[in-house]
């Protein structure tokens, strides 16, 4: 497709469990961002990417967040020993580069129970 | 603590009316800012951007200005239509050190159309 493809789309999972997050950017575009939208609030910067390398992962909140994206396109964020508070949906957005405006994906939703 | 506020957080208005939402933010240092029309389980996408020197932006029904001296913006939107019910983010953009854009969110404007 043309936009920024994340799946899954939904995934409920129990706390304490890992999970990985997909972000497919647009063709071509070297920097993806990651932000997390909790109910009723305006998405938060997680990371940014510029090409493989993680530019700025500032808004990471702690360390059972990591994000990857080993060949510069596909990201993947991971979340390990979830908890109930991680439940958000995550947006990935992507630019052609750093400063470019940005293109969201349509998020997963992702529910700890 | 960079941050982006709404006002007013809902509104309901009537089909063909016009309306105004506010924004206010203490971004620092400034580089852009946008409105984002995100509907219920989409992303956001972008209306409009304007940066430090621009007063005034338009996109079709969609207006947005911006005061950089007292760090104001709104988006004004006429002859409403039904598919105009969203969330509308006030969204202002810093640079970040590896070259990126961080953007800080506002919490979003709901704005409901009705018959």
């Amino acid at each position: 497709g043309a936009g920024v493809s994340q799946t899954p789309s939904n995934k409920v999972t129990e706390k304490g469990k890992y999970v990985e997050l997909r972000c497919d950017p647009i063709s071509g575009h070297t920097a993806l961002y990651w932000y997390r939208q909790s109910l009723g609030q305006g998405p938060e910067f997680l990371i940014y990417f510029q090409g493989t390398g993680a530019a700025d992962d500032s808004g990471l909140p702690n360390d059972r967040f990591f994000a990857v994206r080993p060949e510069g396109s596909v990201s993947t964020l991971k979340i390990q020993r979830t908890e109930r508070g991680d439940s958000a949906v995550y947006l990935c957005a992507s630019s052609v580069e750093g400063g470019q405006p940005q293109h969201f994906g349509d998020g997963t939703r992702l529910s700890i129970l | 603590k960079n941050q982006v506020e709404q006002s007013p957080q809902s509104l309901i208005i009537l089909e063909g009316k016009n309306c105004t939402l506010q924004c206010n933010y203490t971004v620092s240092p400034f580089s852009n800012l946008r409105w984002y029309k995100q509907d219920t389980g989409r992303g956001p996408v972008s209306l409009t951007i304007m940066t430090f020197s621009e007063n005034t932006k338009s996109n079709g029904r969609y207006t947005a200005t911006l005061d950089a001296d007292t760090k104001q913006s709104s988006l004004h939107i006429t002859a409403s239509q039904l598919s105009d019910s969203a969330s509308y983010i006030c969204v202002v953009s810093c640079i970040l050190t590896g070259g990126g854009n961080k953007l800080t969110f506002g919490t979003g404007t709901q704005l409901k159309v009705e018959l």
